[in-house]
Parts: structure tokens; C-alpha cells; sequence
């Protein structure tokens, strides 16, 4: 059981390039998010989904594009990268809602740690 | 809109206590509280529900006023391990758009 697989866990972008960032989990979770997290800073969150073919957006959207086509798989795609873009984002998904049911909590992936030149 | 922690550090000795407060401006359905190594994805600790209730873990607790919009994580006794940074997490009332706080950072020296 893997859990949150993120890839690539490093990459280095020059401005104005374009790549997609994969998230893959094996829990049958419904929900899944993708944050970033800039250096000494707190998760931002950038778009979620409830389900396959639902996709929202969050607090800080621009910039990115998601899909989700399976149940298992979220990939956040980064088009015309900037400077600005430079962070560390995490995925992970729950199996519902995030209530204050105890099965409802967030598993994270280990993170992909982005850098814009 | 994203909760307000405060405060944004703590420094501790091992053995001493502290608290971690965390509000929103908006209803709070539930309140969840993570843990985030440096260089390490958070973690969960616990989540609360109802207005009032208390949750532990170890000698981590936390309690929930809905009515205030407030929740307080208490960590007691500090350890090393505690060390890290706190962020409370809440949803909107369907469980999604689930959004982080600033983040509280703790260190515990011995």
C-alpha cells in the first residue's frame, strides 16, 4: 500500500516552461488536493476535487491547470512557469469530506520540491 | 478564508507547556490539527467536531468552542519530538475546500 505517490519528487524549470506534476494515490480516496508551500511559509491550497471529473479551485489558483479523469490519479499541470511558482507542493486526498469523521483525514505524498530559473 | 494562528513561534525547554490558539472569522464545522516536520509532509494529529469538545493524543489535547470559532491545541510536558511546526486546517460545511492556517512554529530545546 503506497499511499500518496507524488512525482517527480525535484525538478528545476526555466521561465516560461511547462510541466505537469503527478499525484497518484491506492486508498480508493474521493478527495484529493493539491497545496503549495513556499519556503517557511503554510499550505496554500490550489485546487481539489471531490470525485472523478470534479475539479475546484482554492485560495491560489492562477497558473495552474487539474484534471481528474480517475479516481486515483490528480495530476496539477503548471503552464508558462514564473519565479513566483518556485515551491514545494504537496497532494493528498481523504476518503470523504473533511469532517470530523476519523476516516476523513488528510494523507499526504512526500512532496515535489519545484524550482523556476 | 484561511484560520488565524497565533502565535506564529514558540520556543520551549523539554518539560514546559504551551498553546496554540486557532480562529476563524467564518462557522467552524470542525477543526483539524497537523504536525509538519522540517523537509517532511504534515501530519494528522486529531480533528473536533463538536463546540467544546476536547480530543488528546500523548500528552498533545486540543479542545473546539463553535460558538467562539476558536480551538487551542495544548501541548503538555514538551518533548524533543514535539518540535516542528502546527497548523490547524478547517472545511467548508460540505467537508471541502479544505483550507490550512499560517502555521505555529515550535522548538523544544533540552
Amino acid at each position: 500500500n503506497a499511499g500518496v505517490t507524488q512525482t517527480p519528487k525535484f525538478r528545476i524549470l526555466k521561465i516560461g516552461q511547462s510541466m505537469t506534476l503527478q499525484c497518484t494515490q491506492d486508498m480508493n480516496h474521493n478527495y484529493m488536493y493539491w497545496y503549495r508551500q513556499d519556503p517557511g511559509m503554510g499550505l496554500k491550497l490550489i485546487y481539489y476535487s471531490v470525485g472523478a471529473g470534479i475539479t475546484d479551485k482554492g485560495e491560489v489558483p492562477n497558473g495552474y491547470n487539474v484534471s481528474r479523469s480517475t479516481t486515483e490519479d490528480f495530476p496539477l499541470r503548471l503552464e508558462l512557469a514564473a519565479p513566483s511558482q518556485t515551491s514545494v507542493y504537496f497532494c493528498a486526498s481523504s476518503y470523504g469530506g473533511v469532517d470530523g469523521s476519523g476516516a476523513n483525514v488528510l494523507t499526504f505524498g512526500a512532496g515535489s520540491r519545484l524550482t523556476v530559473l | 478564508q484561511q484560520p488565524v494562528q497565533s502565535p506564529q513561534a514558540v520556543i520551549l525547554r523539554e518539560g514546559e507547556d504551551a498553546v496554540i490558539n486557532c480562529s476563524s472569522s467564518k462557522a467552524l464545522y470542525s477543526v483539524h490539527w497537523y504536525r509538519q516536520k522540517h523537509g517532511e509532509a504534515p501530519v494528522f494529529l486529531m480533528i473536533l467536531l463538536k463546540g467544546g469538545e476536547q480530543k488528546g493524543h500523548d500528552k498533545i489535547s486540543a479542545s473546539f468552542n463553535e460558538k467562539k470559532q476558536q480551538s487551542s491545541l495544548y501541548l503538555t510536558a514538551s518533548q524533543l519530538s514535539y518540535s516542528g511546526t502546527y497548523f490547524c486546517g478547517t472545511a467548508d460545511n460540505y467537508g471541502q475546500n479544505f483550507v490550512f492556517g499560517p502555521g505555529t512554529r515550535l522548538s523544544v530545546l533540552p
